[in-house]
Order: C-alpha cells, then structure tokens, then sequence
C-alpha cells in the first residue's frame, strides 16, 4: 500500500481481555515503531524494531505489553488484561532506514477504548 | 533525551510568514533537529530535519542558530491547510538504541484565519 496501514482503526474492549493491534509498515522499510498518544498530548514511544529485532523496548509501560515483528515487516502490539488507563490511540510508524535522516511515516492509528 | 522548549500555542493570518520557535539548549553535537507536524485527526507528518546548517524543502525552512541552542521552522506563506500542532524534537544519532525513540512533548498549536 501507499502508507501505513494500521487496523483496526477502533478497538473497544473490556477490562481484563487481551486486544492485539496490527501494524502493516511501507513496503520495504527497515524500521518499525509503536507510539502512543493521549489526548491533547505527544505521542509517547513505546518500542521499535529494524527488520524482525526489537531494539529498544524501553517505552513498553508494563509486561502486559508487547510487541513482535517476526518477519521484518508487519508487527503486532499486544496487550495483555486491558485496563482502562491503556486507553489511547496507539500509533505505528516505519521508516525506509535505521538512521537519523530517514524520516518516520505514520499511520492514522488504532483507538483503543477499555470500558 | 534531551529535551526541547516550544511555544503552546501561535497565531497567523493567512498569506503571511509564520516562524515557530524552538529553544533546546541541551543538544549535543550528535543531535539533529527534526520538525513534525500533527493536522486535526491524523497522525505525525515529517516536515524538515538539519544538524547545523540552515535547511529548505518544499513545505519549509529550517534555521539553526550557530550555537545550536535554538531554532526555528518558517513557513513562508501560511495557509489554512498548515493549521496543526508542530513538534521539535532532538534526534540522537550517536546512541543505535535509542535512536527510534522520538520525544515528541506538546509542540506548538498553530491557528491560521482566513
């Protein structure tokens, strides 16, 4: 496709299930990564990966998130007994190259609501 | 991360220039300077990057003092289409993990009238 492609585009979920959101980068970029955004705020780094290797999961606020790129290209954030402070929208974005002049191209995201 | 100060919030009218202001004066010399900017509903849009020299594009231009302690995003003719929250973000190229971690803050809500 011609950008990111994120899906669903609204997840709402009860407390306590597991959601899984999905992340289908720009053909050919190297580099994958999640972000979350509250509302009213920047978006917050959560994790990212070049090619299937999670390089810094710094970000991730808790193990019941986690997230995984088998095959170097679409990735999947999950979340484990969803509470409802993990309500965000949950942003995704690649970039061609690992560096710092390859620019990050997002996608429009995943609206997670925990009731 | 090294951290940037903006403005909340900035307004313009229509046609004119707009120059948006970013103090970061903890940068270190592996740091690049990235703009980004957010329209209503959509996410992050990249708009220009520059380590030390004054950078221009299609969408804008980057001016970086000579300290580096400061810059600014100018947009040269406003329009309503350019009405969003602009963010300055100091990206480190000399530390490999950290580089996809992006501090975005609150940026700069920039309104332009007609």
């Amino acid at each position: 496709g011609a950008g990111v492609s994120q899906s669903p585009r609204y997840k709402v979920t009860k407390r306590g299930q597991d959601v899984a959101l999905r992340c289908d980068p720009i053909s050919g970029h190297v580099s994958l990564y999640w972000y979350r955004q509250a509302l009213g705020q920047g978006p917050e780094f959560l994790t990212y990966f070049n090619y299937e290797a999670q390089q810094d999961k710094s970000g991730l606020p808790n193990d019941r998130f986690s997230a995984e790129r088998p095959e170097g290209s679409i990735s999947t954030l999950t979340i484990q007994r969803t509470e409802q402070r993990d309500s965000a929208m949950y942003r995704c974005a690649s970039s061609l190259q690992a560096g710092t002049n390859s620019p990050l191209h997002f996608g429009n995201g995943t609206r997670l609501t925990v009731t | 991360d090294a951290k940037t100060t903006q403005p909340n919030s900035m307004e313009s009218n229509e046609e004119e220039p707009v120059h948006l202001p970013c103090n970061h004066s903890t940068i270190s010399g592996t740091d690049y300077i990235h703009w980004y900017r957010q329209l209503p509903s959509q996410g992050p849009e990249y708009v220009i990057h520059g380590l030390t020299s004054n950078v221009n594009n299609r969408m804008a231009s980057l001016a970086i003092a000579e300290d580096r302690k400061s810059s600014t995003l100018i947009l040269h003719r406003a329009t309503l289409r350019d009405a969003a929250v602009y963010y300055c973000i100091l990206r480190d190229s000399g530390r490999g993990s950290t580089l996809g971690r992006l501090y975005f803050g609150r940026g700069t809500q920039l309104t332009v009238w007609p």
